[in-house]
């Protein structure tokens, strides 16, 4: 069985101010990693992704994320919010073999002047 | 680009009509899912499929079928539609085994029962 943790439903920052949103799962075999951001009223884009090799991802629009195994972690974090990073954040894990995705329950990142 | 179209945007429709959501995927990807997506309870698995006429239950299939007689084609079927069934629908595809496993999305459905 897999599941996600999504810790806050609703993270707010200041423009300019560090981004951290948090990611815990559980998985009893080696996981797929991913995040998702959805804009309102549209379906969701992937972020990034960790599925082997380097724990430290980077993705798109400044992001990035570090799997770390020993604290069964996927924090997604940009070192300097803008405007536009405010949406809603999923993210989600696969694996087994049928990589069928389980995602958490989503943060809304608001992001002030 | 891959393309994921769901065939509406918005939808209205009466108690206990049967509805048809209907979703296309271009990459050839053998997964295809139907998402419904709810405020505080993020995205749950209605049904997914791994190959055409082939489907599993998610974990809320409950009043919905599906349908996949083509590999590019998944349809969510509400046999009686409900007001608890008022949400935004999401449909995905991926291709499994492969190193690129994430799930590409449609723009989502916003279906409405009234």
């Amino acid at each position: 069985a897999q599941s996600v943790t999504q810790l806050g439903s609703h993270v707010s920052v200041s423009e300019g101010a560090l981004v951290l949103l948090r990611c815990n799962y559980s998985s009893s075999v080696p996981p797929y990693l991913f995040w998702y951001v959805q804009y309102p009223n549209q379906g969701l884009q992937l972020l990034l992704k960790y599925t082997t090799g380097a724990t430290l991802v980077k993705g798109i629009n400044g992001f990035e994320a570090e799997f770390k195994k020993s604290e069964t972690s996927f924090h997604l974090t940009k070192p300097s919010a803008h405007m536009s990073d405010a949406a809603e954040y999923f993210c989600a894990v696969s694996s087994g073999g049928s990589y069928i995705p389980t995602f958490g329950r989503g943060t809304s990142l608001i992001v002030h002047p | 680009d891959v393309k994921v179209t769901q065939s509406s945007r918005y939808l209205v429709k009466r108690t206990g009509e049967k509805v048809f959501l209907e979703c296309v995927q271009d990459m050839d990807h053998e997964n295809m899912f139907w998402y419904r997506q709810d405020p505080g309870l993020g995205l749950r698995l209605i049904y997914f499929s791994y190959d055409v006429k082939m489907k599993e239950k998610g974990d809320i299939p409950e009043g919905y079928s599906v349908s996949r007689e083509k590999k590019e084609r998944f349809s969510l079927i509400l046999e009686s539609a409900s007001t608890n069934q008022t949400s935004m629908y999401l449909c995905a595809s991926s291709s499994p085994g492969a190193v690129n496993t994430e799930a590409f999305f449609g723009q989502g459905t916003r279906l409405t029962v009234v």
